[in-house]
């Protein structure tokens, strides 16, 4: 079965530091993978995709996140956290086969602590 | 202003009592889609549509009905709520062609039945 999965239910991160949640798939052929945000009380937000090409791409608020193939991973990645960006991350993936259908991770909750 | 809306935003019901809940959006995205949010499981998706009358199920559709009569609405609809649909819903809308298939995210309804 095709499956996303986000390793770790809660990331804590002193601002400042550098920030990684991760993200590993598995699905057949070469899927589009995003990122989204969801801060309390609020719907999600779209942060970045992948699509094809160089395996770093850029987004909001200044995230990024690299795409690795052979290790099926897309981890989203900030150079230094600010509290604001505290927030639940989802990372989703939508196989070429898929439909437009989307398979989802359960969610990483990220904590910058000041 | 581009956005899904949804309403209600917050809906406390009792077991059995029809109710739906609408979705819209302004950016003429031939592709909706409703899921429901429960912690440590992610987004699940219940129903989703390619276009006006073109409706299909998602992971979890037992107990939902949807409907697509224009390209902007959406609306969820529960025939007899149960508990178990307890949860948070949101609403999610894109373009399906080319790579504009980042989903825009309404604002979520937080459904309780009792």
């Amino acid at each position: 079965a095709q499956s996303v999965a986000q390793p770790e239910d809660q990331v804590n991160v002193a601002e400042g530091n550098p920030l990684t949640v991760k993200c590993t798939y598995s699905v057949s052929g070469n899927p589009y993978l995003f990122w989204y945000v969801q801060y309390p009380n609020r719907g999600l937000q779209f942060l970045l995709k992948y699509i094809t090409g160089d395996n770093l791409v850029k987004g909001s608020y200044g995230f990024e996140a690299e795409f690795n193939k052979s290790q099926t991973s897309f981890h989203l990645k900030k150079p230094s956290a600010l509290v604001s960006d505290s927030a639940l991350y989802f990372c989703a993936v939508r196989p070429m086969d898929s439909n437009y259908q989307l398979i989802w991770g359960a969610g990483t909750k990220l904590i910058i602590k000041p | 202003e581009a956005q899904v809306t949804q309403n209600p935003r917050y809906l406390i019901t009792v077991t059995g009592k029809k109710l739906t809940v609408t979705c819209s959006q302004n950016m003429n995205h031939e592709y909706m889609s409703w899921y429901r949010q429960d912690p440590g499981l992610g987004l699940r998706q219940i129903y989703y549509s390619m276009n006006v009358e073109v409706t299909d199920k998602g992971d979890v559709p037992e107990g939902y009905k949807v409907s697509r009569k224009e390209k902007r609405n959406f609306p969820l609809i529960l025939e007899s709520p149960s508990p178990n649909q307890t949860s948070l819903y949101f609403c999610a809308s894109s373009f399906l062609a080319g790579d504009y298939n980042e989903q825009f995210f309404g604002p979520g309804t937080r459904l309780t039945v009792l």
